[in-house]
């Protein structure tokens, strides 16, 4: 079955730092991959998806950027994180066709 | 547009009472998922269902495929059953679609 690599699993960033999260998944190929956001106190937000190797679509404008160099890859990454970037992110996956989603662990990101 | 709808948001309960909470949604699906979020804590999948009901010590899921409609429910629920419980439907013409979550306290 398939498994999710999502890390690191808390980070304290300075604002205007960079940020690069990784997502990888493992026992698949040519998964569906979503970033989602959850600021403080409210639901999980579509970032960004894919369907295939450099295929992104981005659901909300933002202060992010999303990458998927391998198939089984999918990078979430800003140049300069802002305040309002701080929540809980989370990478999951899809197989089109399949009845089952998985998630990873989640990212607690905290811009101070 | 597949919409998910969790009720309650909210729900505040004393410890030992049986715990219900709904989740809706309007576009065909191959499956549901059941999610758990401690405070400060990641995601933890509890259930995925496409028909029935599934059962996890004192953790029950149905979901009725033809009315679109899921439900978790907690038997003797206890303080260390707080956390937020989140939906998300698999499979229909959005993909992957979460629920906005309901955010369970349980009272000693």
């Amino acid at each position: 079955s398939q498994t999710i690599h999502q890390w690191p699993a808390t980070l304290v960033q300075p604002v205007g730092s960079p940020l690069s999260l990784e997502c990888t998944v493992e026992g698949t190929s040519n998964p569906n991959l979503y970033w989602y956001r959850q600021a403080a106190g409210r639901g999980l937000q579509l970032l960004f998806y894919s369907v295939g190797i450099g295929q992104i679509s981005s659901e909300v404008p933002q202060n992010l950027s999303a990458s998927r160099p391998q198939d089984r890859q999918f990078i979430l990454s800003s140049k300069k994180l802002l305040l309002s970037d701080s929540g809980f992110y989370l990478c999951a996956s899809e197989q089109l066709g399949n009845t089952e989603a998985f998630f990873g662990q989640g990212t607690r990101l905290t811009v101070v | 547009k597949n919409e998910v709808e969790q009720s309650p948001q909210n729900l505040t309960a004393q410890e030992g009472e049986f715990i219900t909470i709904n989740c809706s949604y309007s576009v065909g699906i191959s499956a549901l998922h059941w999610l758990q979020q401690h405070p400060g804590g990641g995601i933890v999948s509890l259930f995925m269902l496409s028909s029935g009901k599934k059962k996890h010590g004192r953790l029950i899921a149905t979901i009725n495929i033809q009315e679109k409609h899921s439900s978790l429910h907690i038997t003797a629920s206890h303080p260390r059953d707080s956390a937020v419980y989140i939906c998300a439907s698999v499979g229909g013409a959005d993909g992957l679609t979460f629920g906005k979550g309901t955010h369970l306290i349980i009272q000693p």
